[in-house]
């Protein structure tokens, strides 16, 4: 079974300008995370999908960010303009189930670079 | 006060030693608890949900104290492959109805021959 794949891996932009993180869930899992760690912070929550359905957006940091998943199957994040301090590594995360106790598959992340 | 905190770290241990990593969380309200692994540059990996009654595998023990809100994980027997940052999670549903994780930063093992 393929894991959550992200791409790009790694992205280096200059200030103002947008970039677009995509992530493909595992298939079949209907709630997809994004995640993000800024450099000497712990990993924090930005939103939570069930299927096409935005369920939490509480943890998105302005609107400089919109995040879609149109038919419930891959997601993006767009980042427009960047700023210096967007520059982290952007994780997604899938799971089958929503609930505390089901596991959340993490994809190898997106490492953004603002210049 | 972070929501979850762990150990500050670095751990630097030789093969073999036991190790062990604390973590404490302010959220009652949380549900589940989990170790996670993280090695550089890559994704976090789910190592061991923790539960209040105590659980092992293989040389990985965790625990769980509700009434202290307090989460711990031990190594025994280490070895080189056990290197990696540990991060202690928990998972509660939030005010839109989301189960997210929240992280601690981690802290780093590193086992020495």
């Amino acid at each position: 079974e393929a894991g959550v794949t992200q791409f790009p891996s790694h992205s280096v932009i200059e200030k103002g300008q947008t970039v677009t993180l995509r992530c493909d869930p595992i298939s079949g899992h209907d709630n997809l995370y994004w995640y993000r760690r800024v450099m000497g912070k712990e990993i924090k929550f930005l939103l939570h999908f069930v299927k096409e359905s935005k369920q939490d957006e509480s943890g998105m940091p302005n609107n400089r960010f919109l995040a879609e998943r149109t038919g419930g199957t891959y997601s993006t994040l767009k980042v427009q303009p960047a700023e210096l301090e967007d520059s982290g590594v952007y994780f997604c995360a899938s799971s089958h189930r929503q609930g505390a106790s089901y596991e959340q598959y993490f994809g190898p992340g997106t490492r953004l670079t603002v210049t | 006060r972070k929501e979850v905190e762990q150990d500050p770290g670095p751990f630097n241990v030789p093969e073999g030693a036991t190790v062990a990593f604390n973590c404490t969380y302010s959220n009652s309200a949380s549900q589940s608890f989990f170790w996670y692994r993280q090695d550089c540059r890559k994704e976090p990996k789910l190592l061991m949900s923790v539960y209040s009654s105590g659980n092992e595998d293989g040389r990985f023990t965790a625990q769980l104290n509700r009434a202290s809100q307090y989460i711990s994980l031990l190594i025994r027997d280490s070895k080189l492959s056990d290197s990696a940052t540990y991060l202690c999670v928990v998972s509660g549903i939030s005010g839109a109805g989301s189960y997210q994780l929240t992280f601690g930063k981690g802290t780093k093992l590193s086992v020495i021959p």
